[in-house]
């Protein structure tokens, strides 16, 4: 069965920082990976999605994710962070038919 | 106009009740799924629909049922509420790739007394 596992629930960060949010994955299969990230007082949208091809992933507002096999991780990142960065960022992964999503990690950007 | 929505946007009820939550979309995605998520434990699959014909437990399924109406409407249910049923309430949709992207609604805070 997949599952994933996001390290750190929660990750304090000053402004202009940067910053790593951990993701590892189990997958017996081909893997599709996404980050979304939930503002406060809304749904989940894509942050950015791994699928296939270049293990670097740019995805919106200058966060990217690096896809790497051997260590089965996802790990998202940002060179600097804004306080509009506050938020919580879960990693999923894909069995083809549904996704399976990690517990979260909140991010909190201080001034 | 919102491409996911979901009604009520926020709902207090008592244990015992029935409760409907509904979720419409306006993306002609056939896929829709109904989440509850719970702080610390991430989200959490309820029910999916690959179409109106075709409906699937997901991993919590147990007190709940589901009812697609048609392509666009995915309806919720709690036949009888529960204090632990008290959770933030997502509706999603997607295309028909497995790899593709899910489109969230906004989400139905419930609270069951």
């Amino acid at each position: 069965a997949q599952s994933v596992t996001q390290l750190d629930s929660q990750v304090p960060v000053f402004e202009e920082a940067p910053v790593e949010l951990r993701c590892n994955y189990s997958s017996s299969v081909s893997v599709y990976l996404f980050w979304y990230v939930q503002y406060p007082n809304q749904g989940l949208q894509l942050l950015l999605k791994y699928l296939s091809g270049s293990t670097l992933v740019k995805g919106i507002n200058g966060f990217e994710a690096e896809f790497n096999k051997s260590q089965t991780s996802f790990h998202l990142r940002k060179p600097s962070v804004h306080i509009s960065d506050t938020a919580e960022y879960f990693c999923a992964v894909s069995d083809s038919v549904k996704l399976i999503f990690g517990t979260g990690t909140r991010l909190q950007v201080f001034p | 106009d919102a491409d996911v929505t979901q009604t009520p946007r926020n709902r207090i009820t008592k244990t015992g009740k029935r409760i409907m939550l509904e979720c419409s979309q306006t993306k002609g995605h056939d896929r829709m799924y109904w989440y509850r998520q719970d702080p610390g434990l991430g989200l959490r699959l309820i029910y999916y629909s690959f179409d109106v014909k075709d409906i699937n437990k997901g991993e919590i399924s147990d007190g709940y049922s589901v009812s697609r109406q048609a392509q666009a409407k995915f309806s919720l249910s709690l036949e009888s509420a529960i204090p632990n049923q008290t959770a933030l309430y997502f509706c999603a949709t997607s295309d028909l790739m497995g790899a593709d992207t899910q489109y969230f609604g906004p989400g139905t805070r419930l609270t069951v007394l």
